[in-house]
């Protein structure tokens, strides 16, 4: 299994606090992602990361922000939470190697928004 | 704009019973890659197979083969003789190799398969 460890795995939380999602790995690998799942939308991008301090948005960013200090960590933070991001978030990880690489996943952290 | 579709949102079978799950997708790029990937009950991601829009040779493992038809912009995946351990909801994801390497994902098939 890959190296992958999100925290927390569960959060509630009231509207409009800020709220900050850990995604580590132990693999060394470049490409990061922040990916939320709900309902009806499958997996859904919501910012990437390339390299420390490298990152991009993606499908649906709003709301959101991260950072990469280390090529271990990737945070995701809403800044103020609502309840429209109550869902399952789920790093992944893939490694540059010429072709595509699979994605791993994490676990997953269950927010809900109060 | 590239697009993964998964048009049957549920499939319910007996046992034992052949299933396909379909996959469609949208491209204009010539190089991308398709994946499959599981979803238990239990909610971790499990990687199942990757192909490269330059391969298509049709793959079996075990019970599980993929069928990729570029004419058809397709990826449909079966299971022969299901068991109760393939439920699941399963998703289609496509990717092209710009940046940051991007993946797409459907909507997924949530498979149930009946004892």
């Amino acid at each position: 299994d890959a190296g992958i460890t999100q925290s927390p795995r569960h959060k509630v939380t009231e509207t409009g606090t800020p709220v900050t999602l850990r995604c580590h790995q132990t693999e060394n690998h470049r490409y990061m992602y922040w990916y939320r799942q709900d309902p009806g939308h499958g997996l859904r991008l919501i910012h990437y990361s390339y390299g420390v301090k490298d990152t991009d948005k993606g499908e649906v960013s709003d709301g959101y922000s991260v950072s990469r200090s280390k090529t271990e960590d990737f945070l995701l933070t809403l800044e103020s939470a609502t309840s429209s991001q109550t869902s399952v978030y789920f790093c992944a990880i893939s490694e540059s190697s010429g072709a595509i690489s699979p994605l791993h996943f994490g676990n997953g952290t269950r927010l809900t928004v109060t | 704009a590239q697009k993964v579709t998964q048009a049957q949102t549920e499939i319910s079978v007996v046992e034992k019973e052949d299933v396909t799950l379909d996959c469609v997708y949208e491209t204009r790029d010539t190089t991308y890659y398709l994946f499959w990937y599981k979803q238990p009950p239990s909610g971790e991601l499990v990687f199942l197979i990757r192909r490269n829009s330059f391969d298509e040779q049709n793959e079996i493992s075990g019970r599980y083969s993929w069928n990729f038809q570029k004419s058809t912009s397709s990826f449909n995946f079966t299971i022969t003789a299901s068991q109760v351990v393939d439920s699941a909801v399963y998703f289609c994801a496509l990717a092209r190799d710009n940046y940051g390497q991007n993946f797409v994902f459907g909507p997924g098939t949530r498979l149930s398969v009946l004892p």
